[in-house]
């Protein structure tokens, strides 16, 4: 079955600690992004790549990177440097063969102990 | 600048009523897109709808409609019969057309709880 895949579904933090997201589609999509959800609030932009070995910044990209070293995998690192870092966490991705919509995964809730 | 406002937080209806969701949009660009996305208690955001800002005419899929009118920037959503499979948060959503990739606008999203 074609779909994004993001892991872990749930994942904690520590102080000062880095964490990693994953997300890995079988889609052949070019786009790949990340967004941030907030209760009761839309999703905000973190990062977004079009093509292997780039990708731009967000609307809220400080104290996050990204990196795309395989056009199936766009993992997310929150570093230390992100004060706030309680959130959903959503990667989507996307092709212009199929009017670029995006098709999301199920999300990883991070937390911070 | 782009905007959307999706000015009803939550919506209780009962089961088989008819409920709108309403999406304003704000954009100065001519080309752009307007999406509809469903997310269910699972989290997962589901792809409902895309409707480009040259096509005005309204859809009709299943239970669901919607109803595009540029002169009031408006895109809102119909659901006819509601069940309570209908229940989650629905977001309205934005993009100009950037190219090989789709940056989108969301609004704050309208949760929508469907009672039996």
């Amino acid at each position: 079955d074609g779909g994004i895949t993001q892991s872990p579904k749930y994942l904690f933090r520590k102080e000062g600690q880095n964490v990693t997201l994953s997300c890995e589609q079988n889609l052949n999509h070019d786009a790949m992004y990340w967004y941030r959800q907030d209760p009761g609030q839309g999703l905000r932009l973190i990062y977004y790549s079009q093509i292997v070995n780039d990708f731009q910044k967000g609307d809220i990209a400080e104290g996050y990177s990204v990196s795309r070293e395989k056009k199936e995998s766009f993992p997310l690192t929150v570093t230390s440097a992100q004060k706030n870092p309680t959130a959903f966490y959503l990667c989507a991705s996307s092709t212009p063969g199929d009017k670029n919509i995006q098709y999301f995964g199920a999300g990883t809730r991070l937390s911070v102990l | 600048a782009q905007k959307v406002t999706q000015a009803q937080t939550e919506i209780s209806v009962v089961e088989k009523e008819d409920v709108t969701l309403d999406c304003v949009y704000e954009t100065r660009d001519t080309t752009y897109y307007l999406f509809w996305y469903k997310q269910p208690p699972s989290g997962e955001l589901v792809f409902l709808i895309r409707r480009n800002s040259f096509d005005e005419q309204n859809e009709i899929s299943g239970r669901y409609s919607w109803n595009f009118q540029k002169s009031t920037s408006s895109f809102n959503f119909t659901i006819t019969a509601s069940q309570v499979v209908d229940s989650a948060v629905y977001f309205c959503a934005l993009s100009v057309y950037g190219g090989a990739t789709n940056k989108l606008i969301f609004g704050t999203g309208t949760l929508l709880a469907v009672q039996p």
